[in-house]
């Protein structure tokens, strides 16, 4: 298995553009996760989803960010308009049981 | 106070020196207990987990819980620098099912000089 893979793995971009991370999570998990790590704030859950459902978005910093599951093989996160605080780099992971996968992470930086 | 407390480091050690990492957690229900190792640019993996109270031991690496003081430890013998990464712990109520979702520290940078 290839793992978890997101993409782009960077990404650089000016405040008010909209900005699209995607995963591709490991085949057979039914949990998925959204996390953003900043030197500031460390490993910060966003959002997470079970069997393509959100469960928990209460991370998600506002409603400039958004997160779809539209199927058991892809997820999305969106940031619209983009501001130079949310630079970070977020990782998506995935799990089954217990231990919890990560992908290799999108640096994010919004000039 | 945040739930789970790291020194975010840098912690810098002569090889093969026994390295402690340390945190300390607010939240009684934690039963969980895991150590992630972060290489730069790379995402966070296991490294370790226990259960409760107690030690656990996998070659070089020793994790300790003390649930009575809600600390945490992870011992690295003999250091290389090849161990140079940050190190996360993290825990959670449940390992498996909708409440499994872990707290994680912010996580501690090391640094194995040769």
């Amino acid at each position: 298995d290839a793992g978890v893979i997101q993409s782009p793995r960077h990404e650089v971009t000016e405040m008010g553009q909209e900005v699209t991370l995607r995963c591709k999570p490991i085949s057979g998990h039914d949990y998925l996760f959204w996390y953003r790590q900043t030197m500031m704030r460390g490993l910060e859950l966003l959002i997470y989803f079970n069997n393509n459902v959100p469960i928990d978005d209460s991370g998600m910093p506002e409603d400039r960010f958004s997160a779809k599951m539209p199927n058991a093989s892809f997820s999305t996160l969106k940031i619209q308009p983009s501001e130079p605080r949310d630079s970070a780099v977020y990782f998506c992971a995935s799990s089954f049981v217990g231990e919890q996968f990560f992908g290799p992470g999108t640096r994010l930086t919004v000039l | 106070q945040k739930e789970v407390e790291q020194d975010p480091g840098p912690l810098s050690v002569p090889e093969g020196a026994i390295v402690s990492l340390n945190c300390t957690y607010s939240n009684s229900a934690f039963q969980y207990f895991m150590w992630y190792r972060q290489y730069s640019r790379k995402g966070p993996e296991l490294l370790m987990y226990t259960y409760s109270s107690g030690n656990k031991e996998d070659g070089r690496f020793t994790a300790q819980v003390d649930k009575s003081s809600k600390y945490i430890s992870l011992f690295i013998r003999d250091s290389q620098p090849s161990d140079s990464a940050t190190y996360l712990c993290a825990m959670s109520g449940t390992l498996s099912g909708g409440s499994y979702i872990p707290t994680f520290g912010r996580g501690t940078s090391l640094i194995v000089h040769p």
